[in-house]
């Protein structure tokens, strides 16, 4: 079924280091999101992307939207220990019309060492 | 705004009991979705509702899932018998006619022994 691959799997940096990490899909996509799972909560949407190429950026986080519109792109800046948890990419299923229900990539766990 | 409330947080139950899990909704929200998360599947869409009104619920996995929605401020979603591979954490949210982006509640991590 659909997919989305998420890499690297799990990561540890440490405090201060930039962290890359990114969101392939098999099929085009429209809408990228990036969520943040804290341990015990639920995802937390940190940012949107609505087009290829678009760059947009949330305080430390800059997210790209693939230009072949199958991948996306993710990164913190000057890493702290609060940015531990599962960084998960989203899209719309494309084989559902309407944009209601989202695939969800398989999450890249962080951890910060202090 | 208080966000996506869910209860309980945790659920411990035995093998072939009944388990009903709680979401109120962000007021003014008018899809709600239930989710579930694993280990080895990781978050799957179980139902969307869209105005009280169950629109998608080809996640379910058999039977023994049912969801309802009442009215705009409440949802259930029970397990009727339970398995222990029903072990989850089971998560609603709620977004604005679909919407690009969901808020979700904390969650309810279920144990089925």
């Amino acid at each position: 079924g659909q997919q989305l691959n998420q890499s690297p799997q799990s990561m540890f940096i440490q405090e201060g280091e930039d962290v890359s990490m990114n969101c392939t899909s098999s099929s085009i996509f429209n809408t990228w999101l990036w969520y943040k799972q804290d341990p015990g909560e639920g995802p937390v949407l940190l940012i949107a992307l609505y087009k290829a190429g678009e760059l947009t950026s949330n305080g430390r986080l800059t997210a790209q939207f693939g230009i072949t519109r199958k991948d996306s792109f993710l990164n913190i800046s000057a890493s702290i220990p609060s940015d531990v948890g599962i960084y998960f990419c989203a899209g719309p299923d494309p084989r559902t019309s309407g944009t209601y229900k989202y695939i969800f990539g398989t999450g890249t766990r962080l951890k910060v060492l202090a | 705004d208080a966000g996506v409330i869910q209860s309980p947080r945790h659920e411990v139950t035995e093998m072939g009991q009944e388990v009903t899990l709680r979401c109120k909704p962000i007021s003014g929200h008018n899809s709600l979705f239930w989710y579930r998360q694993t280990m080895m599947r990781g978050l799957e869409l179980l139902i969307y509702f869209n105005n009280n009104v169950p629109i998608d619920d080809s996640g379910m996995p058999e039977d023994r899932f049912s969801a309802k929605m009442p009215n705009a401020s409440f949802s259930t979603l029970k397990i009727q018998p339970s398995e222990p591979r029903d072990s989850a954490v089971y998560f609603c949210a709620s977004s604005l006619s679909g919407g690009y982006g969901y808020t979700f509640g904390s969650g309810t991590r279920l144990t089925v022994v």
